[in-house]
């Protein structure tokens, strides 16, 4: 079934730890996001790719990072995570920039 | 500067019409998008409105009037499953789309 695989499904993790959430998507989409969605707020753009090999920075992008080596894998890495990191964690896809996203089924991350 | 708002939470009657309003602030705007989300899962797209006037898919219809800076969403007949979080959301000059925090409809029996 095409559509867009995150893991893990979630995670605990020690504060100052590293981590890297999964992104795979099988939809040849151009274009590729994470959000992240907290309680009374709205999703927040933390990085987004428009195609393969480009990134850029979103409304929240401190304290992440990501990479975009080929058209399918988008992964979001905590370089040292913090409490305040806490939430769930959404990737996303869309054929253009324009276009409709698709998301993950979201990674709820803990950090302790 | 830019900004979005939407009611927290909603209640309505199975089988009636409920209505959802959005209202943004921009100065640059290229469409406004809903979305439904059930609790613990993922968005997923329900229509987009670029031009002003009411799109109709199903049970759901969009309004949006670019001049007032408002949108609704209309869910007719409703259902038990419709019980869910709508998100609206506007793409600004820069095609980045910023959202509301989300409407929480209750359906009652």
């Amino acid at each position: 079934i095409a559509g867009i695989t995150q893991a893990p499904t979630s995670q605990i993790l020690a504060a100052g730890r590293r981590m890297t959430l999964r992104c795979t998507q099988d939809m040849r989409h151009n274009a590729m996001y994470w959000y992240r969605q907290d309680l009374g707020l709205g999703l927040r753009l933390i990085h987004y790719s428009n195609t393969a090999g480009t990134t850029g920075k979103g409304e929240v992008p401190d304290g992440y990072s990501v990479s975009r080596a080929n058209t399918d894998d988008f992964p979001l890495t905590l370089a040292s995570a913090v409490p305040s990191q806490t939430s769930v964690y959404f990737c996303a896809s869309s054929d253009s920039i324009e276009s409709p996203l698709h998301f993950g089924n979201g990674t709820r991350l803990t950090v302790t | 500067g830019q900004n979005i708002d939407q009611p927290t939470e909603m209640t309505a009657t199975e089988g009636a019409i409920v209505q959802i309003n959005c209202t943004y602030q921009t100065s640059g705007f290229n469409g406004l998008f809903w979305y439904q989300q059930h609790a613990g899962e993922a968005p997923t797209f329900l229509s987009y409105n670029v031009l002003d006037g009411l799109e109709e898919k199903g049970r759901f219809s969009s309004f949006l009037s670019r001049s007032k800076g408002y949108s609704y969403l209309l869910l007719k007949e409703l259902q038990m499953k419709d019980s869910a979080s709508y998100l609206c959301a506007f793409m600004d000059s820069n095609y980045q789309l910023i959202w509301g925090a989300g409407t929480k409809l209750i359906i009652k029996p």
